[in-house]
């Protein structure tokens, strides 16, 4: 059974940054790419950031790129995303979810799982 | 980035009631598409991945269909626990894009 737990959230003042991270169970970690979504709170989701498995290859959001930064330790079962130079905008909640499945050289279209038992990480930023 | 247009963006049935809810894609998408259910306060729980199968453990009152660009959501039989909110979502291409969301609640 899938397992993510995030934790790192917080208030932060604009310009700030925050650390949050997402401890993994119940699967082979490092075989998947891992995802971030974030939740406005008017309910809209948006898609952050993505790893792959090796840790390899990230990819961005526009309205992220060069302030975010997600990053993964295999060893531990830990997807991490660094936010920096945060604004009012970045308020939101965030799920990590487990992407589509990667082998040695490629990674392949696959359900997104986010763990239904999860709250997110809620980043608020405010003066 | 492909845009996921979901309608309605909220409902009223009653108990027993069948309910649709659409999802359209503005180029295809082929069958990557999931649907998922949130409560409040929760993460999103997958329902349907590849645009009509079931997710295991997943009740068989709610179905998924279509492919391209367009697709429908189906509860058979709306039960009181599933009062949440749907969104559709495509894994087709980065960025993932998800559906405004459809708020259902009991008439």
């Amino acid at each position: 059974e899938v397992q993510l737990l995030e934790s790192g959230g917080g208030l932060a003042r604009p310009g700030g940054s925050l650390r949050l991270s997402c401890t993994a169970s119940g699967f082979t970690f490092s075989s998947y790419m891992m995802t971030w979504v974030r939740q406005f709170p008017g309910k809209g989701l948006e898609w952050v950031s993505a790893i792959s498995g090796s840790g390899g290859h990230t990819f961005y959001a526009d309205s992220v790129k060069g302030r975010f930064t997600i990053s993964r330790d295999n060893s531990q079962n830990t997807l991490y995303l660094h936010l920096n130079n945060l604004s009012a905008d970045d308020t939101a909640s965030y799920f990590c979810a487990r992407d589509r499945f990667c082998s040695a050289t490629s990674c392949y279209r696959d359900k997104l799982l986010f763990d239904p038992r999860g709250q997110g990480a809620l980043v608020t930023v405010s003066s | 980035d492909i845009q996921m247009t979901q309608s309605p963006s909220s409902l009223s049935a009653s108990l027993g009631d069948r309910v649709t809810i659409s999802c359209q894609a503005n180029q295809d998408i082929s069958n990557f598409l999931n649907w998922y259910q949130q409560k409040p306060g929760r993460a999103p729980k997958l329902l349907i991945y590849g645009a009509s199968t079931l997710e295991t453990g997943v009740p068989s009152r709610f179905s998924g269909s279509g492919s391209g660009t367009y697709f429908t959501f189906t509860i058979s039989s709306l039960q009181p626990e599933d009062i949440a909110t749907y969104f559709c979502q495509q894994y087709d291409y980065l960025p993932l894009t998800f559906g405004g969301g459809t708020k259902v609640e009991i008439k």
